[in-house]
């Protein structure tokens, strides 16, 4: 069975500075999607970016890119310029028929 | 973009009762559909894929009898709480897949309050 692990509960970063939300994961699949989602306290889910497998290239939008090592089974999300907005909670997921999340990142700008 | 509504987006019933949740894709037709349930500051587990036609899919230690799964046509599933009890309350959210695209869901509602008193 697939598994998403996220090893930082919660984070902290200076506003405008740049942090890095790590995520591994677990699967025997070489076909899939790798996702960041966002969940403010409204609770909606964001998706934030969103990276294929089969693609070498780090997603990137905006402010917001990975570093997709497949072989490590790893895809951090860097925010860069961090803004007093980006304060949530992230989600790594991994999808191919259905998406499965880890437990998340409380990330928390520092003003 | 493609809009998913969930509705209500609370309820509060008592222990015994049966409450229903709807899930829409609003401009977009949902072959798919998947619902999972949150728990204050935990991630999202996925209780069920709900597809449309066919029996859900549930997910291993997910009650198919106390968790009704409807998905009866291509904008519409519901899920159904039945004989509610205070360990059902929790934050359920729906996922919806467009129908005729590998692309997984990308599109979520804004999910329910369930508060079992």
């Amino acid at each position: 069975a697939q598994t998403v692990t996220q090893s930082q509960p919660e984070m902290s970063v200076q506003e405008a500075e740049t942090v890095t939300l790590s995520c591994t994961y677990d699967t025997s699949e070489s076909d899939y999607y790798l996702f960041w989602y966002k969940q403010p306290p409204s609770r909606q889910m964001i998706l934030v970016i969103r990276q294929e497998a089969y693609k070498q290239q780090n997603a990137t939008e905006n402010r917001f890119s990975v570093n997709f090592q497949k072989a490590a089974k790893s895809f951090s999300l860097k925010i860069s310029d961090s803004q007093l907005g980006d304060a949530a909670m992230y989600f790594c997921a991994y999808g191919d028929d259905k998406i499965i999340f880890g437990k998340g990142t409380r990330l928390h700008i520092l003003p | 973009g493609a809009v998913v509504s969930q509705h209500p987006s609370w309820v509060i019933c008592k222990s015994g009762t049966s409450v229903k949740i709807e899930c829409r894709s609003l401009d977009f037709q949902a072959t798919t559909m998947f619902w999972y349930r949150q728990f204050p500051k935990q991630s999202l587990m996925l209780m069920a894929t709900s597809n449309e036609g066919s029996k859900a899919t549930y997910e291993q230690g997910v009650e198919k009898d106390k968790f009704l799964i409807n998905h009866a046509s291509l904008t519409l599933s519901t899920l159904t709480v039945t004989s509610a009890h205070p360990e059902d309350s929790s934050f359920y959210i729906c996922s919806a897949r467009a129908a005729r695209t590998i692309v997984l869901p990308l599109h979520f509602g804004n999910g329910t309050r369930l508060t079992v008193t």
